[in-house]
């Protein structure tokens, strides 16, 4: 159970272009989504937390403008990358985790986005 | 503010021999604590948690951790290393609103 998926797993863009990552909870209501952002050799660092039917509460510092999450439903959130640049190349986690606790976050496989 | 830290960029250990991983934590209220393991081009995989009661907590693939909180400390422990344990580990603690902070990660490298 508590199953994540995300799609896509590897994208490639070029610089400009906007890119869609979705993330699915597939066994369960998940009522609060993160993304989180992960350069190599480094932690997982919380972009934005969502919450479904609510606009997304962003960390500072992450441009809101330019990474658009959308949390339509109980099992699905998308992070849009809008007019990428090479710089926003990363691996990109969503996770999601159960109204009422414990508290455990359940991730998603990442999405590779390279921006050329 | 909450912080983790992972002291050890790198863990080397042979198989066989038991193996410990730091994690210390700074926190205001009581914290929820977390184990995490990621493979190379993957997402984060749940080991363990500790949210309250006995000290030591017991997780996945014989893994277990020891809430110390005079030392606010909270390492993960193997009793014996197996080479498909290496991957990288992150501690994280979360206090309320489900927000989670990871520590920097520690490569852990099991040595045949």
């Amino acid at each position: 159970g508590a199953v994540v998926s995300q799609h896509p797993s590897r994208v490639i863009c070029k610089s400009g272009t906007s890119v869609k990552i979705e993330c699915r909870s597939l066994d369960f209501q998940a009522t609060t989504m993160f993304w989180y952002r992960q350069f190599p050799k480094q932690s997982l660092m919380l972009m934005a937390t969502s919450n479904e039917g609510s606009k997304a509460t962003y960390e500072q510092g992450v441009e809101k403008d330019k990474f658009l999450i959308n949390h339509a439903s109980l099992t699905l959130s998308t992070l849009t990358v809008t007019s990428a640049h090479p710089e926003d190349s990363s691996f990109y986690i969503c996770s999601a985790s159960i109204e009422g606790g414990p508290y455990e976050q359940y991730f998603g496989p990442g999405t590779r986005l390279t921006v050329t | 503010a909450q912080s983790v830290a992972q002291p050890e960029d790198q863990v080397n250990v042979a198989e066989g021999n038991p193996l410990t991983v730091k994690c210390t934590y700074s926190v205001s209220g009581n914290p929820y604590l977390f184990w995490y393991v990621q493979y190379p081009n993957r997402g984060l995989q749940f080991l363990l948690k500790y949210i309250t009661g006995d000290n030591l907590v017991k997780g996945s693939y014989g893994f277990e951790a020891e809430f110390n909180k005079s030392q606010t400390s909270f390492h993960l422990k193997k009793p014996s290393a197996l080479v498909s344990d290496s991957a990288l580990y992150f501690c994280a603690v979360q206090t309320g609103a489900n927000n989670l902070f990871f520590g920097t990660g520690t490569r852990l490298t099991v040595i045949p």
